[in-house]
């Protein structure tokens, strides 16, 4: 199983700041026959379900604010947030869909 | 608008069963693979199970295999999980979700959650 391992577990940010979660895989989860990083970004508020931020490592789904990035590719990841609002609290979690579907153990993120 | 509303959860005895429903609304539910994904109190999200838009495929996670069955009623745009042989592990807020058409294996649309408590 690919194991996703996420660092910072927590961290706060001031507004307007810049906040960066970084995703690791244990093996790499590019798709040689589409070119592209099987890897998602949910983001979870308290008391809700998970919500689909971003997929194919930098693919924004629609709706989802721009400040909100991600970048990587292979194994090393990183969820953006480019300026920290009130509304962005929450516990975000990657996940990677090379291989079935694993997730990160989450990251919570909080204000400053 | 995509709608999902799972059911079938409740208290029940280690060694037992319960059959979760996710009833979905919105969108062409035959088109779209369907999956289960639960949260444990307090902790992180553990991909449970996913079946095929048609139902010809299921996928499991090792955690579960041998004990659940994943299913869909495509007449009744219904995806279930048949959970047998419960422990205190499986103990989750198990989530339905709508996989994307392109990339599939990622899930766009989730419901609220149906609580599984197994103790004793």
């Amino acid at each position: 199983d690919i194991v996703m391992t996420q660092s910072p577990d927590s961290l706060a940010v001031s507004l307007g700041e810049r906040a960066t979660i970084n995703c690791k895989s244990s093996q790499s989860v590019l798709s040689s026959s589409k070119n592209k990083n099987d890897l998602a970004w949910y983001q979870q508020k308290p008391g809700q379900p998970p919500k689909l931020l971003i997929y194919w490592a930098s693919t924004r789904e629609s709706g989802v604010p721009d400040r909100f990035s991600g970048s990587g590719s292979g194994t090393d990841f990183t969820l953006t947030i480019s300026s920290l609002q009130a509304e962005d609290v929450a516990v975000y979690y990657c996940q990677q869909f090379y291989s079935s579907w694993t997730f990160g153990q989450g990251t919570k993120v909080e204000i400053k | 608008e995509v709608q999902l509303l799972e059911s079938g959860g409740g208290l029940v005895q280690p060694g037992g069963s319960l059959r979760l429903s996710c009833a979905a609304s919105g969108f062409t539910f035959s088109r779209y693979p369907m999956s289960w994904v639960r949260q444990a109190p307090g902790k992180g999200l553990e991909w449970v199970s996913a079946i095929s838009g048609s139902g010809d495929t299921t996928y499991y996670a090792d955690s579960v295999k041998g004990r659940f069955t994943i299913s869909r009623d495509n007449s009744k745009n219904t995806v279930y999980l048949q959970m047998n042989s419960l422990t205190a592990e499986d103990t989750a807020l198990y989530y339905c979700a709508k996989e994307k058409a392109v990339p599939t294996a990622i899930g766009d649309f989730w419901g609220q959650g149906t609580l599984v408590t197994v103790s004793s």
